[in-house]
C-alpha cells in the first residue's frame, strides 16, 4: 500500500516562511505533487516534482529527494490568503497503476496577522 | 466558464435512497476522476476513466457506479445510501493519466445522508 506523512497543522505569521514536509512509502513512485485547498473549495494544483531538486513558482517552491522518499513545500512571504490545507500527493508508476494520484491527509496552514 | 462542473453542489437525502451526481468538463481532457473527501479531509480516489473506459476502480462498494457517456462527462450513481457515504465528492479531470499532469477539480458535491 501507500503511505504519506505530513504534519496535520502549521501556524505562522504574515511575511514569514513556512516549510511543509512530506515523507512517503509507496511502490512504484513516479512523482510528487502539491495541492492547495481553501475551506469549502476545490483542491487546486500548486506544483509537481518528477525529478530530484527544487521547483520554484513565485512565492512557492517544492523540493523532492527520491533517495530519501521526502519532499517539501516552501511558502515564502506568507499572506493571510495562504491559510488553507496543503496536500502532498504521490503519482504512482504509470506502468503498473496508471494514473493513480494518492493524497496525504493534508496540512492545515493558519497564517496570523 | 467553469472548467469542471458538478451538480448538485449540496445534497441531503435519507438512508436507503439512490442518488446521482453529474460531472462535466469543458477542458477537452481525456481522463476524468471521482474523489471522495471525508470529514477529516482525507482525499481518496474512487474511479478514473480514460476516453470513457474505466482504468481505476479502487476498493469502492458496488453501490457506487460511475458512468461515462462521453469523455466530457462522468456521472456517479450511488445506490442504497448509507450514513458513512456522507462526504464531499469531487469530480476531476486531466489531459491524460500521466504523471505530473495537473488534475483539475470541480467545486465538490456535499452529500449528507440522514
Amino acid at each position: 500500500g501507500q503511505s504519506l506523512e505530513q504534519p496535520s497543522e502549521v501556524t505562522a505569521v504574515e511575511g514569514a516562511i513556512v516549510q511543509i514536509n512530506c515523507t512517503y512509502q509507496t511502490s512504484g513512485f513516479y512523482g510528487l505533487s502539491w495541492y492547495q485547498q481553501h475551506d469549502g473549495g476545490a483542491p487546486t494544483f500548486l506544483s509537481y516534482n518528477g525529478l530530484d531538486g527544487l521547483e520554484e513558482t513565485g512565492r512557492f517552491s517544492s523540493f523532492l529527494s527520491r533517495s530519501d522518499s521526502y519532499g517539501y513545500l516552501l511558502l515564502q512571504e506568507l499572506q493571510m490568503k495562504d491559510s488553507a490545507s496543503y496536500f502532498c500527493a504521490v503519482f504512482l508508476d504509470r506502468g503498473s497503476t496508471l494514473g493513480r494520484l494518492y493524497f496525504g491527509r493534508g496540512t492545515q496552514l493558519t497564517v496570523w496577522p | 466558464d467553469t472548467a469542471v462542473s458538478q451538480t448538485p453542489k449540496y445534497l441531503v437525502t435519507q438512508m436507503g435512497n439512490d442518488k446521482s451526481i453529474k460531472c462535466e468538463q469543458n477542458l477537452g481532457h481525456d481522463t476524468m476522476y471521482w474523489y471522495k473527501q471525508d470529514s477529516k479531509k482525507f482525499l481518496k480516489i474512487m474511479f478514473s476513466y480514460n476516453n470513457k473506459e474505466l482504468i481505476i476502480n479502487e476498493t469502492v462498494p458496488n453501490r457506487f457506479s460511475p458512468k461515462s457517456p462521453d469523455k466530457a462527462h462522468l456521472n456517479l450513481h450511488i445506490n442504497s445510501l448509507e450514513l458513512g457515504d456522507s462526504a464531499v465528492y469531487f469530480c476531476a479531470s486531466s489531459q491524460d493519466p500521466g504523471a505530473g499532469n495537473t488534475i483539475y477539480f470541480g467545486e465538490g458535491s456535499w452529500l449528507t445522508v440522514v
